[in-house]
């Protein structure tokens, strides 16, 4: 059973519009969430995190949020560009275990000119 | 050379092969780890190396052993692989205390093919 689900396989934003990318988790534990950006032929590339005892996290273009009641977090990009077409995977990690990063299945974003 | 580097970036090999996958850190991390990523599926952690020990093994297969002989270099030894094994194999490196553990920095990924 996946304890980190991101529900969609793929989305499509419009240039200069807001892309969220949604991730649901089961693991009570978990207590640390991050973002990692994969291009084609490239290695994920880490992007944001956020630790529990926060709720928004917010570095530029990318805010995530985290809903610990709901097991939610989300990613926020605005304003949208073409080259933020990538595969976006959640992770997650919990104390004790904290080497173990637990991911979602990604989702593919293309953002269109 | 910067970063997490894998060589090679893709591997032919048959079901009676023996080859081996390298990863080179330059980041000062002390905490390694190898990934398989199958198609459409979630990344699998596999092994976990800190300070040279290895920490977590995720019941993989014996055809995979992995080697850490120092705290920049790791590799997964292969031999009598089965073609389910086919996927992309992805190195990460963290250092091993504090908060900043969890944030793992990815090599660009082995792309292996068994046939």
């Amino acid at each position: 059973d996946q304890q980190v689900k991101q529900n969609s396989p793929s989305l499509s934003v419009q240039e200069g519009r807001i892309s969220i990318l949604n991730c649901d988790y089961t693991n009570s534990m978990f207590d640390y969430f991050l973002w990692y950006k994969k291009y084609p032929a490239e290695g994920p590339t880490f992007l944001i995190s956020i630790s529990s005892i926060k709720d928004k996290n917010e570095d530029g273009r990318f805010t995530v949020f985290l809903n610990k009641s709901a097991k939610h977090l989300s990613l926020h990009i605005v304003p949208s560009q073409p080259g933020d077409s990538a595969v976006y995977f959640c992770a997650a990690s919990g104390t004790g275990s904290a080497r173990q990063l637990t991911f979602g299945s990604g989702t593919q974003l293309t953002v269109l000119p | 050379e910067t970063g997490v580097t894998q060589t090679p970036r893709h591997l032919v090999m048959g079901m009676t092969n023996k080859k081996s996958l390298k990863c080179e850190q330059h980041l000062g991390h002390n905490a390694m780890y190898w990934y398989k990523q199958s198609a459409k599926k979630p990344l699998e952690l596999m092994f976990v190396y800190s300070l040279e020990e290895r920490v977590e093994n995720n019941s993989v297969p014996s055809r995979f052993s992995p080697e850490c002989p120092n705290s920049s270099h790791l590799f997964l030894h292969l031999h009598t692989l089965q073609p389910e094994d086919s996927a992309l194999y992805l190195c990460a490196s963290s250092q091993a205390r504090g908060y900043e553990e969890n944030i793992q920095y990815f090599g660009a990924g082995t792309r292996l093919s068994v046939l």
